[in-house]
């Protein structure tokens, strides 16, 4: 099973939105609708953000949102504030009952 | 709350095997399932598996199957991972993450605070 596809990197200044893509194939991410969204900071264990393309669990900000086209899905991010800046990761399950997960990107806030 | 705690650091030489612990509080144990993720220094995240603490049901990511076992003691809410024949691409920290009992396998959360493995001679 190959990794997700997503940008190495995205910046954004404080206030702007971001959105990070993360494509695969109809075995995954166009396959279901269960692609989630991992936030990790430097040192830390990742924390969910995003669940089944665009939900969002209890306690993560509604500056996060996703959506999904096909065989890509998106995490939108919408006021960037200095905290945000993670790598984020996104999952899919998969028609094998396994996950896979995206490459990770890196966000930078300007 | 909800929350794992894992074991501490291991330090193995080649071809020894290492089993990461990770004890759940907080929630029924049962009622749900654990997935352990690995992310080599400087890498992404690599799904290695998960195990249904309900059924005791597995499912191994493809290249690490004949060399990982996932098992739970339900009398003392913990989940182990066993890696065996280590080698140093092994090397990297080792997550568990509470995931639904059944699949489909849509959500992993929370994480456990994570296990440095280090393979060295």
């Amino acid at each position: 099973q190959s990794a997700l596809t997503q940008p190495a990197s995205v910046s954004g200044s404080p206030g702007q939105s971001i959105t990070i893509s993360c494509t695969g194939t109809s075995s995954d991410v166009g396959g279901y609708n269960y692609v989630s969204w991992y936030q990790q900071h430097p040192g830390k264990a990742p924390k969910l953000m995003i669940y089944d393309v665009s939900k969002r669990p209890s306690g993560v900000s509604n500056r996060f949102s996703g959506s999904k086209s096909g065989n890509t899905a998106s995490l939108t991010i919408s006021g960037l504030q200095a905290e945000d800046e993670a790598d984020y990761y996104c999952s899919s399950y998969t028609s094998s009952s396994t996950v896979v997960f995206g490459g990770g990107t890196k966000l930078t806030v300007l | 709350q909800v929350q794992l705690v894992q074991s501490g650091a291991e330090v193995k030489k080649p071809g020894a095997s290492v089993k990461v612990s990770c004890k759940a509080s907080g929630y029924t144990f049962t009622s749900y399932g654990i997935s352990w993720v690995r992310q080599a220094p400087g890498q992404g995240l690599e799904w290695m598996g998960w195990i249904s603490a309900y059924n005791g049901n597995t499912n191994y990511a493809q290249k690490l199957q004949g060399r990982v076992t996932m098992t739970t003691d339900t009398s003392t809410s913990t989940a182990y991972m066993e890696l065996r024949s280590l080698r140093s691409d092994d090397t990297a920290v080792y997550y568990c993450a509470r995931i639904k009992k059944l699949p489909p396998l849509n959500w992993f959360d929370p994480w456990g605070q994570g296990t440095l493995v280090t393979v060295s001679s």
